[in-house]
């Protein structure tokens, strides 16, 4: 079974860009996560989905930040216009809902803004 | 609200040395615990998981013994090896009022010596 799937791997943006993270979360399952990861902050969680409804959208930063999953089996997160501050890997996951059950993270998206 | 305290590392053992990463949470209801571990340039994975109070997880020769009286649940193996060397995360999952979500720690980075 594949495993979350992340697209890209790396960006490389210049400030005032527009950018667009992707993530396909593992078949079957319900819940969808975003976190940031940096050095600074640690591992933050920016919103997580709920069959395709956002559920907690406490985390996102700021206005900039924007999240959709439009269907089970996809999700972006974009952030427009991008700052260098938001430099950071970008983590999906994928659990079951309602149970205490395993989160499974993508490989993440290292995000450097310029 | 919830929140998990981590031992702050780096941690730098010999291989074969016994290892401690202390963790204590606070939550409102009863939470399951876990523990994460992230090796170099990969998404985080489950470590290993406990769901009542005096469950012991274990999992690669890690243990951790839920330990409601206390609110911990600290990392230990007997004998490190280089391969686990890694960014360790202890979660308690909140059931909460809603659906439920991991808070992660801030990690302990572990470095193993051969």
């Amino acid at each position: 079974d594949a495993g979350v799937i992340q697209s890209p791997r790396h960006e490389v943006t210049e400030m005032g860009q527009e950018v667009t993270l992707r993530c396909k979360p593992i078949s079957g399952h319900n819940s969808l996560f975003w976190y940031r990861q940096t050095m600074m902050r640690g591992l933050e969680l920016l919103i997580y989905f709920n069959n395709n409804v956002p559920i907690d959208d406490s985390g996102m930063p700021e206005d900039r930040f924007s999240a959709k999953m439009p269907n089970a089996s996809f999700s972006t997160l974009k952030i427009q216009p991008s700052e260098p501050r938001d430099s950071a890997v970008y983590f999906c996951a994928s659990s079951m809902t309602g149970t205490a059950d395993t989160q499974y993270f993508g490989p993440g998206t290292r995000l450097t803004v310029l | 609200g919830d929140s998990v305290t981590q031992m702050e590392g780096p941690v730098t053992l010999s291989e074969e040395a016994f290892l401690t990463i202390n963790c204590t949470y606070t939550a409102t209801g009863y939470p399951s615990l876990f523990w994460y571990v992230q090796y170099p340039g990969e998404g985080l994975q489950l470590l290993l998981k406990a769901t009542k109070a005096d469950d012991k997880g274990s999992n690669k020769g890690f243990e951790a013994t839920y330990r409601k009286e206390t609110t911990s649940f600290h990392l230990e193996k007997g004998s490190v090896q280089v391969s686990d060397s890694a960014v360790y995360f202890c979660a308690p999952f909140d059931r909460g009022s809603t659906l439920g979500r991991l808070y992660f720690g801030r990690g302990t980075q572990l470095t193993v010596w051969p």
